[in-house]
């Protein structure tokens, strides 16, 4: 079984800081996808990451696709409330399967 | 636009009894499946088809049956509920793996 492993698994911190969260694999993928979900709905889709060192931009959220193909990051820059969610990195191992990480819960502190 | 919708929200069950829990989408989705969420161990799949007549096992099958009989709906069926089967359950669709999954919102599922 193919696992992807997010860090940290919890993340508090205060409106207006900055942080990173990890998605990292023991295998190569070809691309990766980066969710979003909050409480009482289904995730929904932020970026999808397809080429190594690609870094893509969304407002605040910063996501970087590792060179060796076996990692990625979310950063998000002057955090706020509306962050709040738990993110999930989704990885296609070549199979007919979308594998999902552990998920990274945020909360972000008025 | 519906998109995917899951009934019900909520149920409760006792151990043994057997229930579906619907899944339709209206995007003609050739892709779907379905995920159980745990916390800590973020989304499972528990089966998946990939068009009208295929269903393969993802990664937890035991415990739950699928059949894709039409492209709009993917019903989930489990046979004899047991405890560990208490979760939350999503299921998504896409038109393939490398485009977003589009998700339901879930069905709370209870087992006592």
């Amino acid at each position: 079984t193919q696992l992807l492993e997010q860090s940290p698994q919890f993340l508090s911190i205060q409106e207006g800081e900055n942080l990173t969260v990890y998605c990292n694999s023991s295998s190569v993928f070809s691309s990766l996808q980066w969710y979003r979900q909050e409480p009482g709905e289904g995730p929904v889709l932020l970026v999808t990451v397809v080429t190594g060192g690609e870094v893509k931009k969304l407002k605040r959220l910063t996501f970087q696709f590792g060179d060796a193909r076996k990692d990625s990051s979310l950063h998000i820059t002057a955090a706020q409330p509306g962050d709040t969610g738990l993110y999930l990195c989704a990885v296609n191992f070549g199979n007919e399967k979308l594998t999902f990480g552990t998920g990274t819960r945020l909360t972000i502190i008025p | 636009n519906a998109g995917v919708t899951q009934t019900p929200k909520f149920q409760v069950l006792k151990t043994g009894q057997s229930m579906t829990l619907q899944c339709a989408q209206d995007m003609n989705h050739e892709y779907m499946s379905w995920y159980r969420q745990d916390p800590g161990m973020g989304l499972r799949l528990i089966h998946y088809s990939v068009g009208a007549g295929i269903t393969d096992q993802g990664e937890v099958p035991n415990g739950y049956n699928v059949s894709r009989s039409t492209t709009e709906d993917f019903p989930l069926r489990l046979l004899s509920a047991a405890p560990s089967q208490t979760s939350v359950y999503f299921c998504a669709s896409t038109g393939q793996l490398s485009s977003p999954l589009h998700f339901g919102n879930g069905t709370r599922l209870t087992v006592t």
